[in-house]
């Protein structure tokens, strides 16, 4: 199986900063990578895929970067909802696999 | 609008057996394949299976096969999937989600918890 290992766990910003993100695949993926939003309580959100592509509505505050097994995603000019779990997940193989998050709190 | 609606969770003992219903609106069912990905409380995201957009493949995480199985009903625009020999591990909401091309999820569902409990 694809192991997909984000980092940080955790991270601590305030409104108005930049913040990035890093998911990195146990072997390649292409750009087979998507990226999740979900605060407590409710269903995850598509964001990216293909590493770097927006879901339509997503706003250009959110981007994506990446190829082969390195990838990024990040936030620029955090707003209070943008403070929620974030997830990577491949999806070049079968079991499809996600990372185990990051939490982005408000510093 | 996309609409995905899960329902069938409740509490059922260790040993048991259970069917949950993905209902779909807003878009051709039959032509998408479908995934159930499952959240323990407290806990990531897991995928837990997938049939495909043209009817023919199924797929399963390796701790729920032999266990779950999972079936569509085209006409009906609605998404299944059976559990059975329930275990304390597979309690959490279960989320339908939809595959826009090969396994990426660009629609989810509310989710609907399943707790597995004596």
């Amino acid at each position: 199986d694809i192991q997909m290992t984000q980092s940080p766990s955790s991270l601590s910003a305030s409104v108005g900063d930049r913040v990035t993100i890093t998911c990195r695949a146990s072997q390649g993926v292409v750009n087979y990578v998507a990226w999740f939003k979900q605060k407590p309580g409710k269903a995850p959100e598509s964001l990216i895929h293909s590493a770097s592509k927006l879901q339509a509505g997503v706003p250009p505050k959110f981007s994506g970067s990446g190829s082969g097994t390195d990838f990024t995603l990040t936030i620029s000019s955090l707003q209070p909802e943008d403070f929620a779990t974030y997830y990577c997940q491949q999806y070049a193989k079968y079991p499809l696999t996600f990372g185990q998050g990051t939490q982005l709190e408000i510093k | 609008e996309v609409k995905l609606l899960e329902s069938g969770g409740t509490l059922v003992r260790p040993g048991g057996s259970l069917r949950l219903s993905c209902a779909a609106s807003g878009f051709n069912f039959q032509i998408y394949g479908m995934n159930w990905v499952r959240q323990a409380p407290g806990k990531g995201l897991e995928w837990v299976s997938a049939f495909s957009g043209d009817g023919l493949t199924t797929y399963f995480t390796d701790s729920v096969k032999g266990r779950f199985s999972i079936s569509r009903d085209d006409s009906n625009h609605t998404l299944y999937l059976h559990m059975n020999t329930l275990r304390a591990e597979d309690t959490a909401v279960y989320y339908c989600a939809r595959d826009l091309w090969g396994g990426y999820f660009d629609s989810w569902g509310r989710g609907t918890l399943v707790i597995v409990s004596s």
